[in-house]
């Protein structure tokens, strides 16, 4: 009974290094988003991905970059990390995007330090 | 474009007693609301959502919040809370007609309970 999995759950990262964020999930949604929740922001949009073959950019998508790799994966990319990318980042899920009302599927987060 | 506000950052109660938490949001028409709960290390799971119909929504694990139109607000409760419930909860707001992308979510207030 995965649902939302996301790795690694913790990574310190020194400023310029790259790293990707990993996230399947198994309950054939069609609509993927990734996350990051900073303290007294809650959580805000960095890219989503409607279906398969499709991602949009969010609220926050400046430094990241993401792939749907297929209907299970969507991946987030740091090509340069900054401290200011020092956040908590939470992958999710809804079976579709377009019906706002769909219940939203999250992982238990990735915590990244960026030093 | 719709927003929230979670006016409490942290509330402590004592276990046992009764429980409400308040969310207020800012939309033209009415919004879709929902209710998310974030245990320590956990990412988010959905408690309640209200769309349209019965102003007084039923949640998982004994919560339920009701829509005031009037107010603005979708105020969380609970009549008894356990030691379980200390967590962090979120409330949400999204736009009928859109998508999920359009989910906006509040600052969230962080609940102790004291035995």
């Amino acid at each position: 009974n995965a649902g939302v999995t996301q790795t690694p759950k913790f990574q310190v990262l020194k400023t310029g290094q790259s790293m990707t964020l990993q996230c399947a999930q198994d309950m054939n949604h069609n609509s993927m988003y990734w996350y990051r929740q900073d303290p007294g922001m809650g959580l805000r949009l960095i890219y989503y991905s409607a279906s398969e073959g499709t991602t949009d950019k969010g609220e926050v998508p400046n430094g990241y970059n993401v792939s749907r790799l297929n209907k299970r994966e969507f991946s987030l990319r740091l090509e340069s990390a900054a401290p200011s990318q020092t956040s908590v980042y939470f992958c999710a899920s809804t079976g579709d995007q377009y019906r706002g009302g769909n219940t939203i599927y999250f992982g238990e987060g990735s915590w990244l330090t960026v030093v | 474009a719709q927003s929230v506000t979670q006016p409490d950052i942290h509330i402590t109660v004592s276990e046992g007693a009764s429980l409400e938490l308040r969310c207020n949001y800012s939309y033209g028409a009415t919004p879709y609301l929902f209710w998310y709960v974030q245990s320590p290390g956990q990412g988010l799971q959905l408690l309640l959502k209200y769309f349209s119909g019965d102003t007084l929504v039923q949640g998982i694990k004994g919560f339920e919040a009701e829509f005031k139109r009037s107010q603005s607000s979708f105020n969380l409760r609970k009549p008894s809370v356990h030691w379980s419930d200390a967590a962090e909860y979120f409330c949400a707001v999204g736009a009928p007609n859109f998508g999920n992308e359009k989910l906006t979510f509040g600052t969230g207030t962080r609940l102790t309970i004291i035995p």
